[in-house]
């Protein structure tokens, strides 16, 4: 059974990159989008972007210029960089297997991230 | 984009009663090289991670209770709770997968 964990700091300072991983435990990382998804404090779901097994990317083009998904299938983690980041990227990050026929099936606890 | 709209934002239904949920999107969500309806539904609950409810519109994900069904196609969809439990309140979010970027419905809140 596949499981995730997110791994990261908690606090960033204002206009620093914001780093996260996620490490994958179980099943194969092949034939599956790795996504990162985030939830603002009292606000929805964002879909931040994927990366696939093979290292393609799609990123949501409100963060295009920030954002980097990357994927290292040999020590089985996923990890997000987001660049610059402001107040409003204080949020609870989960990452997600996006299995592409069935949604997104497996998700980590999340992490929160504070801006300040 | 596709833009996904839920209706109600909120709604309070008491225990044992139906709620009913509803997600329109802006173009059809037929992936056609399966002929599947790319629709999701997630339950998310306080200090927890999303879960998946349905996908392909009406199919339960394994272990979700059966009162819990989807419904709908094209871009008009449909997730009902046929017998509220306490357990159950709870942001109900729609998603569609049929393309990219991937993108959520706002969100609708489950109260009792």
């Amino acid at each position: 059974q596949v499981q995730l964990q997110e791994s990261g700091p908690g606090l960033v300072k204002p206009s620093e990159t914001l780093s996260l991983t996620c490490i994958v435990s179980g099943g194969t990382m092949s034939s599956h989008y790795w996504s990162w998804i985030r939830q603002p404090p009292g606000k929805g779901l964002e879909w931040m972007g994927y990366v696939s097994d093979s290292g393609n990317t799609n990123y949501n083009s409100s963060l295009k210029s920030r954002i980097t998904i990357s994927v290292d299938t040999s020590k089985r983690h996923f990890s997000l960089k987001l660049m610059s980041v402001v107040a409003a990227d204080a949020a609870v990050y989960y990452c997600a297997r996006d299995s592409r026929f069935y949604g997104l099936d497996v998700w980590g606890q999340g992490t929160t991230v504070i801006v300040s | 984009d596709i833009v996904m709209t839920q209706s109600p934002d909120s709604l309070a239904v008491s225990l044992g009663e139906r709620a009913t949920i509803n997600c329109k999107s802006s173009q059809s969500l037929l992936y056609t090289s399966s002929s599947k309806t790319h629709l999701a539904w997630y339950q998310l609950r306080p200090g927890q991670p999303p879960k998946l409810l349905i996908y392909w519109a009406s199919i339960r994900e394994s272990g979700v209770p059966d009162r819990f069904s989807g419904s709908g196609s094209g871009t008009d969809f449909t997730l009902t709770i046929s017998s509220l439990q306490a357990e159950d309140v709870a942001l109900y979010f729609c998603q569609q997968y049929s393309t990219t970027p991937r993108t959520f419905g706002q969100g609708t809140r489950v109260e009792i």
